[in-house]
């Protein structure tokens, strides 16, 4: 079964510097996805970013990069430029490739505080 | 756009009460899930629908039971609520064609069994 492991329980940036949120992941799987969902007081789940295995090149969605390093089974979240509303828990994820596979399996969270 | 929607939001149960967490989402996916979220552990998967008609077992299905009511609708039954139980609850939606769809959450329920 696969598991994905986030080591880091707390983080806190100053405003507008540079995090990195920590991921890996352990599959015996080729073919795979990886996602990072972001978990404000609110509650609510949002993506932010999503990674599919047989791309080599990293994803990024405006502030938000990745850096996958496939053979390594690293996955970690660099927010740029961070902002007092990135504060949230921060969720890594991994879903199989393989169809009727969907679910997602977590990470244990991050939660990211930003200081003003 | 409603999306996925959950109710109730919050519940109080004693223990041995039962109840059903009702889902419904609105943007025609085949997959449904329902995943729990506790204190360092994540979200873990409690069941899911693959498609209209079908349901299977996650990680951690005890004490619990699904129905798929339709394409719509994915509701969680607790016979027997157990202290254990005391979690955040999610339901999720996604296609199930499309490999890289990411799942769509609902708002969440706090439930407290006492």
């Amino acid at each position: 079964a696969q598991t994905v492991t986030q080591s880091q329980p707390e983080m806190s940036v100053q405003e507008a510097e540079t995090v990195t949120l920590s991921c890996t992941y352990d599959t015996s799987e080729s073919d795979y996805y990886l996602f990072w969902y972001k978990q404000p007081p609110s509650r609510q789940m949002i993506l932010v970013i999503r990674q599919e295995a047989y791309k080599q090149q990293n994803a990024t969605e405006n502030r938000f990069s990745v850096n996958f390093q496939k053979a390594a089974k690293s996955f970690s979240l660099k927010i740029s430029d961070s902002q007092l509303g990135d504060a949230a828990m921060y969720f890594c994820a991994y879903r199989s490739a393989y169809r009727g596979a969907q679910k997602l399996v977590f990470g244990q969270g991050t939660r990211l505080t930003i200081n003003p | 756009n409603a999306g996925v929607t959950q109710t109730p939001k919050f519940q109080v149960l004693k223990t041995g009460q039962s109840m059903t967490l009702q889902c419904a989402q609105d943007m025609n996916h085949n997959s449904m899930y329902w995943y729990r979220q506790d204190p360092g552990m994540g979200l873990r998967l409690i069941y899911y629908s693959a498609s209209e008609g079908t349901t299977d077992k996650g990680e951690v299905p005890n004490g619990y039971n699904v129905s798929r009511l339709n394409k719509r609708e994915f509701s969680l039954r607790l016979e027997s609520a157990a202290p254990s139980q005391t979690s955040v609850y999610f339901c999720a939606s996604s296609e199930a064609d499309r490999d890289n769809s990411p799942l769509h959450f609902g708002n969440g329920t706090r439930l407290t069994v006492t």
